[in-house]
């Protein structure tokens, strides 16, 4: 089975910072890696697919990159409303399973 | 406008059953894979397993965690999928979500708002 290894598990930042969080798979995985950003007591809700594409209405301050193992998630100006968890998620076909990483909760400093 | 509605959820014993529902609206349910995702409290997401559509041969997988004791099921004419859970533990607590994956791709790009099963004596 493919692990996925999300880091940093939290991160604290000021509002405009630069903040990158990154993701590594066990084995590559081409581009199959997805984003996700969830708030407390909400569904999680998709930022980026395909590791790079951005979800139609995601602002464009929100990217990401990488493939094969290494993956990057960047939020470029950080803003009030950025404050969740982020998780990455791969998809494997053989056998079918949609892995998420442990997450990255996100805080103002 | 898309939605999906999960209902089901409830207090069940340990060893019992329950089935989820998650009605779709708002898009053509019959073409879509659907997934269900569960989240305990406090933890991370864990993938539970998704049905493919009839194109797809209705294909389903589980997560090896609920593997044999969770069914995955649908019935397009209800634009509703089903989550059938049996020979529950106390680790199977946790909100549920279902989860639509329009291109089966593997990107959910809609969530439920999900529902809480809570299996304790």
């Amino acid at each position: 089975d493919i692990q996925m290894t999300q880091s940093p598990s939290s991160l604290s930042a000021s509002v405009g910072d630069r903040v990158t969080i990154t993701c590594q798979a066990s084995q590559d995985i081409s581009n199959y890696l997805n984003w996700y950003q969830q708030k407390p007591g909400k569904a999680p809700k998709l930022l980026i697919y395909d590791a790079s594409n951005l979800e139609t209405g995601v602002p464009s301050r929100f990217s990401g990159s990488g493939s094969g193992t290494d993956f990057t998630f960047t939020i470029s100006s950080l803003q009030p409303e950025d404050i969740a968890t982020y998780y990455c998620q791969q998809y494997d076909n053989l056998p079918p399973a949609y892995t998420f990483g442990q997450g990255t909760k996100l805080e103002i400093k | 406008e898309v939605q999906l509605v999960e209902s089901g959820g409830g207090l069940v014993q340990p060893g019992g059953s329950l089935k989820l529902s998650c009605a779709a609206s708002g898009f053509t349910f019959s073409g879509s894979a659907m997934h269900w995702v569960r989240q305990a409290s406090g933890k991370g997401l864990e993938w539970v397993g998704r049905i493919r559509s009839k194109a797809n041969s209705y294909a389903t997988a589980c997560a090896a965690s609920v593997k044999g004791r969770f069914t995955i099921s649908r019935d397009d004419s209800k634009n509703t999928a089903y989550l059938q859970m049996n020979s529950l533990k106390t680790e199977d607590t946790a909100v549920y979500y279902c989860t639509r994956d329009i291109g089966d791709a593997g990107d959910f790009d809609q969530w439920g708002q999900g529902t809480l099963v809570t299996v304790s004596s």
